[in-house]
């Protein structure tokens, strides 16, 4: 069956700091990808996608990135992170279009 | 703009009652899915409604959609504490791979 794991759980960063968070899908091949940002009390605003490895389509430009080195790997990543960077981040797959997302668990970040 | 935008009112219902929520949408849509999330947690999907579907039934939810109208409805049914939770749907449109969600629903289930 197929799984997804998001790391770290939480975090705490200062302000200025680099980031990068990691999230890997076992048990399929060629997912599409995502990262969501949730702030509190708030709907999620999807941040990047990918349909394949070097595939990143950006939502939000800003002052993150994502990458894609492997086929099931997709990180997010900040050289600075600033205080409106702070939220609870969900990476999710699916199979394609059409099909419904798997979620992992969430980081929680705090940018102190 | 957002697709998916539920009507953001936060419900509070007694154990047994049913719980609606409704969903709209601004532009062509190939389906219409709904979401479920504990606080703190990741979303888990519940059910699917594809745009030449009308009705969906997945246990004790029932979900609606009006094309016309451009919105959709999750309906549950004798609901119980363990349903405590935020709702999302989300959509699929142009065939972008991007699924846009809404800002939730919160519903709670009194014991």
């Amino acid at each position: 069956s197929q799984t997804i794991h998001q790391w770290p759980a939480t975090l705490v960063q200062p302000v200025g700091s680099p980031l990068s968070l990691e999230c890997t899908v076992e048990g399929t091949s060629n997912p599409n990808l995502y990262w969501y940002r949730q702030a509190a009390g708030r709907g999620l605003q999807l941040l990047f996608y990918s349909v394949g490895i070097g595939q990143i389509s950006s939502e939000v430009p800003q002052n993150l990135s994502a990458s894609r080195p492997q086929d099931r790997q997709f990180i997010l990543s900040s050289k600075k992170l600033l205080l409106s960077d702070s939220g609870f981040y969900l990476c999710a797959w699916r199979t394609g279009f059409g099909s419904p997302l798997h979620f992992g668990n969430g980081t929680r970040l705090t940018v102190t | 703009s957002q697709q998916g935008e539920e009507d953001p009112q936060a419900l509070s219902i007694q154990e047994g009652e049913n719980a609606t929520m409704n969903c709209s949408y601004k532009t062509s849509i190939n389906n219409l899915q709904w979401y479920r999330q504990n606080s703190g947690r990741g979303l888990v999907h519940l059910i699917l409604i594809r745009s030449n579907e009308r009705e969906k039934h997945s246990g004790r939810l029932r979900v609606t959609l009006d094309t016309s109208k451009k919105s959709s409805s999750l309906l549950i049914t004798a609901s119980r504490a363990a349903d405590t939770a935020s709702y999302f749907c989300a959509t699929d449109a142009g065939g972008n791979n991007r699924l846009a969600f809404g800002k939730g629903n919160q519903v709670v289930v009194i014991p």
